[in-house]
C-alpha cells in the first residue's frame, strides 16, 4: 500500500498562497492522490484528486510531479477560514472495492 | 438532500454496554465507510462497504460489527464498550467503489466510562 509524508504543521500569511506538500514515493500506477481538509472537530472535505496531470477546482490546485512520487495542493489566497488539517491520501485498492487509509495530515496555520 | 446522517451526535456508555452508531445517506452512494478520530490524532479506518451485503474490514476492526442490508443503511454496532473506545465516529459515502471523493457526516462522539 503506498503511503504519504507530511509535515506535521505549516504557516501561512493571510491573503497569500499555501503550498502543501505530500510525498508518495511508492505510490503505484493506478492509484489517485486525494486531499481533504477538516476543520476543527468538523467531518473532513474532500478538496480534490488526480492521476498524473493537474487539477485545479474552486477550492484549489493539485501539482503532481511528473514521476508521481510527490504532489502539493495550493490554496491560492488564504484566508482565516483555511485554518485546518489537511491530509494527503493515495487510494488503496483491495479484492472486492477500495479502502481509503488516513495518515495524520498537516496542520495549516493561517495568519492574519 | 440530508447527505450523510448520523446518529446520534453525542453518546455515553458504561463499560460492558452495547450500541448501535446510525449512519444514513440519500445520495444513493454504493460506497460507505467508518472512522474513528481518538484526540489529536488523524482519521483511522474500521470497517467499510462497497454496497449492499458486501462488507470489509478496515485498520482497527476489533470489537466492531457492521452490515449493510440496504444502500441507504451502513450502522456500527459497538459488541462490548470498552474506555479505548471513546472516540469520534465519522461515517462516509462515495459514488462508485470509493473513487470518488467522500462525503463525511459531522460525526458521533462516544465516551465510554
Amino acid at each position: 500500500d503506498a503511503k504519504t509524508t507530511q509535515p506535521p504543521s505549516m504557516d501561512c500569511a493571510e491573503g497569500r498562497a499555501a503550498n502543501l506538500p505530500c510525498n508518495h514515493s511508492t505510490i503505484s500506477g493506478n492509484e489517485y492522490v486525494y486531499w481533504y481538509r477538516q476543520i476543527h472537530s468538523q467531518g473532513p472535505q474532500y478538496i480534490i484528486h488526480g492521476l498524473k496531470n493537474n487539477e485545479t477546482n474552486e477550492m484549489a490546485s493539485l501539482i503532481i510531479t511528473e514521476d508521481r512520487k510527490s504532489s502539493t495542493l495550493i490554496l491560492p489566497h488564504a484566508t482565516l477560514r483555511d485554518t485546518a488539517v489537511y491530509y494527503c491520501i493515495v487510494r488503496v485498492a483491495n479484492t472486492g472495492g477500495f479502502k481509503t487509509i488516513f495518515g495524520a495530515g498537516t496542520r495549516l496555520f493561517v495568519k492574519a | 438532500n440530508a447527505g450523510v446522517t448520523q446518529t446520534p451526535k453525542f453518546q455515553v456508555l458504561k463499560t460492558g454496554q452495547s450500541m448501535t452508531l446510525q449512519c444514513a445517506q440519500d445520495m444513493n452512494h454504493e460506497y460507505m465507510s467508518w472512522y474513528r478520530q481518538d484526540p489529536g490524532m488523524g482519521l483511522r479506518l474500521i470497517h467499510y462497504s462497497v454496497g449492499a451485503g458486501i462488507t470489509d474490514q478496515g485498520e482497527v476492526p476489533n470489537g466492531y460489527n457492521v452490515s449493510r442490508s440496504t444502500t441507504e443503511d451502513f450502522p456500527l454496532r459497538l459488541l462490548s464498550a470498552a474506555p479505548s473506545q471513546t472516540s469520534v465516529y465519522f461515517c462516509a459515502s462515495s459514488g462508485g467503489r470509493g473513487e470518488y471523493g467522500y462525503t463525511f457526516g459531522s460525526g458521533t462522539r462516544l465516551t465510554v466510562v
